[in-house]
């Protein structure tokens, strides 16, 4: 079955640790994408990547890193800089071909500060 | 700057019926694409329904359906005959693709379904 993953659906983050989540894709997709999610409101980008080994940083990416070494591959590093990384975390991806714009999600990862 | 607003926080119907649920956005451009996702209580988000900018006609999954002004800037949904398993969040979302490529979402309506 083609559809994007990712793990781990719950993580636990003590003070002053980088914690990596992982997205994986098997649709062959060109782009990959990182948003938040906080109570009570939609969704923000952190990154994006159109291509292998180049990643754009979208509106909040303060505190996040990422890395893009093979297509089907996008993890996303929450650093100790992001003072307040409490939140729902969901991978997307997409087809770069106009005539097919839609982004689809995994099933996210909810990250928890101890 | 690109924004989308949802003003109904929350809305309600009962089973087989229509509900209607209301999405304006904020553009200069003239190439886009707007969605409608689901996100059930998974959390995981699902495609509803989408529309391209330049097509004037109105989008139709199934049930759902659309309503797109582009002139007035709205894209509202349509679900006809309603069932409980549309009960969830639904988010209206604003794609750019020139100089950035991402969506662009509004905060949400949360629809209730009744028997």
């Amino acid at each position: 079955d083609g559809g994007i993953t990712q793990s781990p659906k719950y993580l636990f983050r003590k003070e002053g640790q980088n914690v990596t989540l992982s997205c994986e894709q098997n649709l062959n997709h060109d782009a990959m994408y990182w948003y938040r999610q906080d109570p009570g409101q939609g969704l923000r980008l952190i990154y994006y990547s159109q291509i292998v080994n180049d990643f754009q940083k979208g509106d909040i990416a303060e505190g996040y890193s990422v890395s893009r070494e093979k297509k089907e591959s996008f993890p996303l590093t929450v650093t100790s800089a992001q003072k307040n990384p409490t939140a729902f975390y969901l991978c997307a991806s997409s087809i770069q071909d106009r005539a097919q714009e839609t982004q689809y999600f995994g099933p996210g990862t909810r990250l928890l500060v101890l | 700057a690109q924004t989308v607003t949802q003003s109904q926080p929350e809305m309600s119907v009962q089973e087989a019926e229509t509900v209607t649920l209301s999405c304006t956005y904020d553009t200069s451009e003239s190439d886009y694409y707007l969605f409608w996702y689901k996100q059930p209580p998974s959390r995981q988000m699902i495609l509803v329904i989408r529309q391209e900018a330049y097509k004037q006609q109105n989008a139709t999954e199934n049930r759902f359906s659309v309503n797109f002004q582009k002139a007035a800037k709205s894209f509202s949904l349509k679900i006809s005959d309603s069932q409980l398993g549309d009960a969830a969040m639904y988010f209206c979302a604003y794609r750019i693709f020139y100089n950035t490529d991402k969506l662009i979402f509004g905060t949400g309506t949360r629809l209730q379904v009744f028997p």
